[in-house]
């Protein structure tokens, strides 16, 4: 079983600002490794697939980047809707989540 | 845009069993998608349940709720059924079908989720 740990567990960020968020993986996925970010109340929506590519609509601002074991969302400057829950999630040997980053307001 | 169309919230005694369906709004689904079941407790990650190959029908599970979960497609009305049994108090949870180009991909599609909850 591939385990997901996400860091930190909460970030805060003001508006316009750089986040940063980190994603291990507890085995080598190669680049199977897609970002989700998560309103409440709504289904997880795909921002980043294959580690770097960004799916259809998301904008520029969202960039992912990493191999292996070691990968990272950045979200170049932060707008009010992005503030959400982000997951990282693994699809080398079936499927696994990590528990996610809540990026609040500072 | 494709989306995912689920069947409606579920309240089940503690030792039930559930079943949740999931089709596709417009369209069938192709031959190389799966259809994975994800559960989300409240405050939690999303954890991934099991999935299958409509066109194939062959299911696969996570070791965690092999024992406990069935999961079934129906080729004439392009629907997935997800079923749940012995249910617990933690399995309260929004349950989300997803779209993958096949195993091993990433989900392009999500259902709008059912909420599940087990209360006595």
């Amino acid at each position: 079983e591939i385990v997901m740990t996400q860091s930190p567990a909460t970030l805060s960020v003001s508006p316009g600002d750089r986040a940063t968020l980190s994603c291990r993986a507890s085995q080598n996925v190669g680049t199977n490794l897609a970002w989700y970010q998560q309103k409440l109340g709504q289904a997880p929506r795909l921002l980043i697939y294959a580690a770097s590519t960004r799916a259809t609509g998301i904008p520029g601002r969202f960039s992912g980047s990493g191999t292996g074991s070691e990968f990272t969302l950045t979200i170049s400057s932060l707008q009010s809707e992005d503030f959400a829950v982000y997951y990282c999630q693994q699809y080398t040997k079936w499927w696994a989540f990590g528990q996610g980053t809540k990026v609040e307001i500072k | 845009q494709v989306q995912l169309v689920q069947s409606a919230a579920e309240v089940k005694r503690p030792g039930s069993s559930v079943k949740v369906s999931c089709r596709p709004s417009g369209g069938t689904f192709r031959s190389h998608h799966a259809i994975s079941w994800v559960r989300q407790a409240p405050g939690q990650g999303p954890e991934w349940i099991g999935a299958i190959m409509p066109v194939f029908g062959t299911p696969t599970y996570a070791q965690k709720f092999q024992d406990r979960v069935t999961i079934t497609a129906d080729e004439s009305t392009s629907t997935v059924h997800m079923e749940l049994s012995g249910l617990k108090s933690d399995d309260t949870a929004v349950f989300y079908c997803a779209r993958g180009g096949g195993f091993y991909a990433h989900f392009d599609a999500w259902g709008q989720g059912t909420l599940v909850t087990v209360s006595s």
